[in-house]
């Protein structure tokens, strides 16, 4: 099965509109992060947002907000006020158990978001 | 957030040679690497795992005698691909990871693209 899902190969927004992305995941851990990275066409992965299994708040970070569904096992990025810049593949990846940099990501396929005028 | 740096960024060879990539942490101690391959608008798949002083760790279906990494030290790893075919044109991305327990430790190239003629 995989591990991180994501179903929207592609996603249209228009500029200062919100988009969400979707993304769930499937672990037996109890202790497992959750992270966002932005991929834009120069290959660099910029790290947007993180949840850890055990926060009880949403992540936030200026216009990202992470909707951490924990029972449902979902962890979407929602982008506000979209802009130009924020078209690019977007990942949502999972960290099992705990360890800091030290466990390896499992990525999910990527969406691809396009930001329209 | 810590600076990892890759080079070379872009590499073009001959089919038979073999290509070098290193992967520096700038500011921080590596204690783990990661390296990463990820084809036109694919994801990104985890190759290998490198600890510090170690034997790299490889995913399954990844070549070990083929892909060698060595991580000599707390600030290098190095990808050789040896004897590079075209098949292994791809965008390398390599990740560094700390000790602690912060959980965005693992910070991330800006890749290498690699071109097998």
């Amino acid at each position: 099965a995989q591990k991180i899902t994501q179903t929207q190969p592609g996603m249209f927004v228009q500029e200062k509109e919100a988009v969400t992305l979707d993304c769930t995941y499937d672990t037996s851990d109890q202790s497992y992060g959750l992270f966002w990275y932005k991929q834009p066409s120069s290959g660099e992965m910029i790290f947007l947002i993180y949840q850890g299994s055990y926060d009880e708040q949403n992540a936030t970070e200026g216009r990202y907000s992470l909707n951490f569904q924990k029972a449902r096992k979902s962890a979407n990025l929602v982008i506000s006020a979209s802009q130009l810049g924020d078209s690019a593949m977007y990942f949502c990846a999972m960290r099992e158990g705990w360890g800091g940099g030290g466990n390896k990501l499992t990525f999910g396929t990527g969406t691809q978001l396009k930001v329209e005028l | 957030g810590a600076v990892v740096s890759q080079h070379p960024s872009r590499v073009i060879c001959k089919s038979g040679t073999s290509v070098k990539i290193e992967c520096r942490s700038l500011d921080f101690q590596a204690t783990t690497m990661f390296w990463y391959r990820q084809f036109p608008k694919q994801s990104l798949m985890l190759m290998a795992t490198s600890n510090e002083g170690s034997k790299a760790t490889y995913e399954q279906g990844v070549e070990k005698d083929k892909f060698l990494i060595n991580h000599a030290s707390l600030t290098l790893s190095t990808l050789t691909v040896t004897s590079a075919h075209p098949e292994d044109s791809s965008f390398y991305i390599c990740s560094a990871g700390g000790r602690g327990s912060s959980y965005n430790e693992q910070f991330f190239g800006p890749g290498t693209r690699l071109t097998v003629l």
